[in-house]
């Protein structure tokens, strides 16, 4: 397997700009998870889902941003408008459900996120 | 909530040295705990998941140790390499499906 994907790589926007992010997860994991990487925060988690479903929505910011997964291979990030404070790095992140005791989650390579 | 400390913040090193990294959690009420490495520009990868019933886990030159109760775990590095250079994240799993991530060790090994 390829791993999880995240693109693009690197992602340079103005300020107000829409920003938009993708993940594809490894195949036959369930659970996907979005997450936000700063200086000053670390890691932190913004959403996941569970089934294409989300769950947990409690960790994004602002309405500006919102995630979709319209299917279990597919899943977006968006930010709309972008503000400079947007600038991290977002990782994309799989699990499958072998139960919580165990499962491991694999890492994206990340979308560096710059807004001038 | 979760609070996850790590010490020390950086260390550089010699090639060849035996290394500590060590790690402290709040809430002790954890199902297992993981140890990420994170390379510059890349994602995490996972290097060790010890359950809560274990007391440690080895991978090759890798050790870590968990100390439950005290909300403890150290990782243990034998004979740094270069290549060992990154930073070490300390995750302690509380069944939730949200992780608390450590601000992590990051580690320089000179040759």
């Amino acid at each position: 397997d390829a791993g999880v994907i995240q693109s693009p790589r690197h992602e340079v926007t103005e300020m107000g700009q829409e920003v938009t992010l993708r993940c594809k997860p490894i195949s036959g994991h369930d659970y996907l998870f979005w997450y936000r990487q700063t200086m000053m925060r670390g890691l932190e988690l913004l959403i996941y889902f569970n089934n294409n479903v989300p769950i947990d929505d409690s960790g994004m910011p602002e309405d500006r941003f919102s995630a979709k997964m319209p299917n279990a291979s597919f899943s977006t990030l968006k930010i709309q408008p972008s503000e400079p404070r947007d600038s991290a790095v977002y990782f994309c992140a799989s699990s499958h459900s072998g139960g919580v005791t165990t499962d491991t989650q694999y890492f994206g390579p990340g979308t560096r996120l710059t807004v001038l | 909530k979760q609070e996850v400390t790590q010490i020390p913040a950086a260390l550089s090193v010699p090639e060849g040295e035996n290394l500590v990294l060590n790690c402290s959690f709040t809430d002790s009420a954890i199902y297992n705990l993981q140890w990420f490495r994170q390379d510059p520009g890349k994602g995490l990868t996972s290097l060790l998941l010890i359950q809560s019933s274990q007391r440690e886990q080895t991978s090759g030159r890798l050790n870590a140790s968990l100390d439950k109760s005290s909300g403890r775990s150290t990782l243990y590095i034998a004979a740094s390499q270069p290549g060992d250079s990154a930073t070490y994240l300390c995750v302690p799993n509380t069944g939730r499906r949200a992780l608390t991530f450590g601000s992590g060790t990051r580690l320089q090994v000179q040759p």
